[in-house]
């Protein structure tokens, strides 16, 4: 099945800080989608992003589908960033099959 | 619009006893998921259903894990009889209908999950 692979594992900034946050995934999909898992195990839909470049707010994401990989940047951040992100990928070959990668988790210190 | 419904929210019991877990989706949303999270984990796929068939549940250990979707709207999990690693928390999602990518096919939405330990 299809591999998908999140970058950095753990990544703590002070407050204000920017970061940037990878997925690269082993074949073609159909879509990507980017998560926040809050500290309470909620899981938050920020972005639906197949291709191209959204932004949100201080989030943005990019994906470049043709290299198998998004990125989610995170500017000036806030303690209330702080918090698990994963990407998941679809494949509509295998009937909308979901993965997910093991997450990215952020830590924004005061 | 009101979310993804999902209970108990949580669960003790013993290895080799049952427990079930309920989930009632977002209305009109065809597809919907149950993903197993172990602590440290992305969340795994077990079941998709699309209205009240079965898409994928080629992750789903079929000897003692059962789902169904009754007349394709809420979603019961079961498991009988659990084993220690079978402790996560279990998440139901679900996504509108269609499969094109303007109308929102496989956006999905979480409910807040049913945090299950064996004993």
């Amino acid at each position: 099945g299809i591999q998908v692979e999140q970058s950095p594992p753990d990544l703590i900034l002070q407050e204000g800080a920017n970061s940037t946050l990878r997925c690269n995934f082993s074949d073609s999909v159909n879509n990507l989608q980017w998560f926040h898992q809050n500290p309470w195990g909620q899981l938050i839909n920020l972005f639906y992003i197949p291709s191209g470049t959204k932004q949100n707010g201080r989030l943005s994401a990019t994906t470049v589908a043709t290299e198998r990989y998004s990125l989610l940047y995170i500017s000036s951040s806030q303690t209330t960033d702080s918090g698990v992100y994963f990407c998941a990928v679809f494949r509509y070959t295998n009937a909308g099959k979901s993965t997910f990668g093991d997450g990215t988790t952020l830590t924004v210190k005061p | 619009e009101a979310g993804v419904a999902q209970s108990p929210r949580y669960k003790i019991i013993e290895k080799r006893q049952s427990v079930a877990f309920w989930c009632n989706p977002i209305s009109g949303h065809a597809t919907l998921y149950w993903y197993q999270q172990i602590l440290g984990q992305g969340p795994k796929l077990l079941i998709q259903f699309q209205n009240n068939g079965v898409v994928d549940d080629s992750q789903l250990p079929k000897d003692r894990f059962s789902a169904e979707r009754l007349k394709g709207v809420d979603s019961t999990l079961k498991i009988q009889p659990a084993k220690l690693e079978d402790s996560a928390v279990y998440l139901c999602a679900s996504s509108p209908p269609g499969r094109r990518l303007s109308s929102g096919a496989n956006v999905l939405t979480f409910g807040a999950g049913s945090r299950l330990t064996v004993l």
